[in-house]
């Protein structure tokens, strides 16, 4: 079967480094999806990643290795607004998204 | 404002009662997606529509349906609602099918007494 794995909550100081893990077990692979949802709105769009290797834009970086199904999400310089969930979702054969449960971020002052 | 607009954005319903959230789109995107997310769980498919004209089942689809009469509109219809569909509702749009990113709507909080 398809399975998601991120934890389920973390939390971390304001100007602070965290890395927020994802595992799948996916049939077939296409690429996966990070997206950020405030509490009470939709999820938007954070990256993409369909190749090994690290992706970097502006304070926000995410991380692929296929051949290990794991992915991470990394947010420097922590602020408070980043204080939301974080959705891991891989896209399998049929281009359909599979999505976790997503880890709920706490930023503390 | 290009995005997407869902209606309504909270509703109380009585079971047995049919029920139709309705989603509008501007961005002439051609795939649309309906999603509900419950606590401790990741989104779920309910519908899809590749194209207009075209709609296809997804992970949890028993209990709503859809129509996809033209490019902007993509209404979800609970015929008989029951409690178990207390969720809240995401329509979301892609340019195209497949790998391509989504754009969510505001989403609409179902009640289902």
């Amino acid at each position: 079967g398809q399975n998601i794995d991120q934890p389920t909550e973390m939390t971390a100081t304001e100007g602070a480094i965290v890395q927020i893990n994802c595992t799948y077990q996916t049939s077939g692979f296409n690429g996966l999806f990070w997206y950020q949802q405030h509490a009470g709105e939709a999820p938007t769009f954070l990256s993409y990643n369909v190749l090994d290797g690290l992706e970097e834009k502006g304070r926000f970086s995410s991380f692929l290795s296929r051949s290990k199904g794991y992915s991470y999400l990394l947010l420097k310089e922590l602020q408070m607004k980043d204080s939301a969930s974080y959705l891991c979702a891989p896209m399998d054969s049929n281009y359909q998204l599979i999505w976790g449960a997503g880890t709920k971020l706490i930023i503390k002052p | 404002i290009a995005g997407i607009t869902q209606a309504p954005t909270s509703q109380i319903l009585a079971a047995g009662r049919r029920m139709t959230l309705r989603c509008t789109q501007d961005m002439r995107h051609n795939a649309m997606y309906w999603y509900r997310q419950d606590l401790g769980l990741g989104l779920r498919l309910i519908h899809y529509s590749n194209t207009a004209g075209t709609t296809g089942k997804g992970e949890v689809p028993d209990g709503y349906s859809v129509s996809r009469a033209n490019t902007d509109d993509f209404p979800l219809t609970l015929a008989s609602a029951v409690p178990s569909q207390t969720s809240v509702y995401f329509c979301a749009s892609s340019g195209d099918a497949g790998g391509n990113v989504l754009t969510f709507g505001a989403g609409s909080r179902l009640t289902v007494l």
